[in-house]
């Protein structure tokens, strides 16, 4: 299984709704990240999480909260969202944190806040 | 500080042409690793290499080479003979040794072949 799993595919929410976005991997990989790419722009790290513990926040607002319940599961809760935070946001996977190899991405969840 | 840079944002090739997809990077660094990502439209991004700073043989994967150059920090992606499932956006990424969590993406080239 080289798959990174991620859920929902697609995701409306008001502002002043809570929802959560799930990421699943079961490749026995240490490291996990949250990345935030609007339409037509790179990729953006907003967290990094290695052996379970938060390595990198890049200074993520905080209506973003992210949870690493165990190593195969990564989940983002989204609270009071803006109109301005609709992207596709897209977990990964890597064997380490330290000099990954490569990252295993998952397909994405596009989200629109409205 | 960090930077990738990829000055192509549009190609578009008849298949079979070849073409090859320009990534210029900065960094301070001795120690740093390149790499290439594909995007599909489906969305997920998809591996295709990672270079270590101190391997500059270039390498082919099939239809796929890429040529590693220090002397003007170049990491070109060159797809022989193209065909239209390589319509997607292509982005050069980097990361440095000493912040080894923190992948930097260019901004991407999106590729058109055309039938």
């Amino acid at each position: 299984d080289t798959e990174v799993t991620q859920t929902p595919k697609h995701l409306v929410m008001g502002m002043t709704n809570k929802k959560s976005l799930k990421c699943e991997q079961h490749m026995g990989h240490r490291a996990m990240y949250w990345y935030k790419q609007k339409a037509k722009k790179p990729p953006e790290l907003m967290f990094v999480y290695s052996y379970e513990k938060l390595s990198i926040n890049e200074s993520v607002p905080s209506r973003f909260s992210p949870e690493c319940p165990n190593s195969s599961l990564l989940n983002l809760h989204l609270h009071a969202l803006q109109p301005e935070d609709s992207a596709l946001y897209l977990c990964a996977s890597s064997l380490n944190a330290h000099n990954p190899e490569k990252l295993f991405f998952g397909s994405g969840t596009q989200l629109s806040v409205l | 500080a960090q930077k990738v840079t990829q000055a192509q944002t549009e190609i578009s090739v008849v298949e079979k042409e070849d073409v090859t997809l320009d990534c210029v990077y900065e960094t301070r660094d001795t120690t740093y690793y390149l790499f290439w990502y594909k995007q599909p439209p489906s969305g997920e991004l998809v591996f295709l290499i990672r270079r270590n700073s101190f391997d500059e043989q270039n390498e082919i994967s099939g239809r796929y080479s890429w040529n590693f150059q220090k002397s003007t920090s170049s990491f070109n992606f060159t797809i022989t003979a193209s065909q239209v499932v390589d319509s997607a956006v292509y982005f050069c990424a980097l990361s440095e040794a000493r912040r080894d969590d923190k992948i930097i993406f260019g901004k991407g080239t999106r590729l058109h072949i055309l039938p």
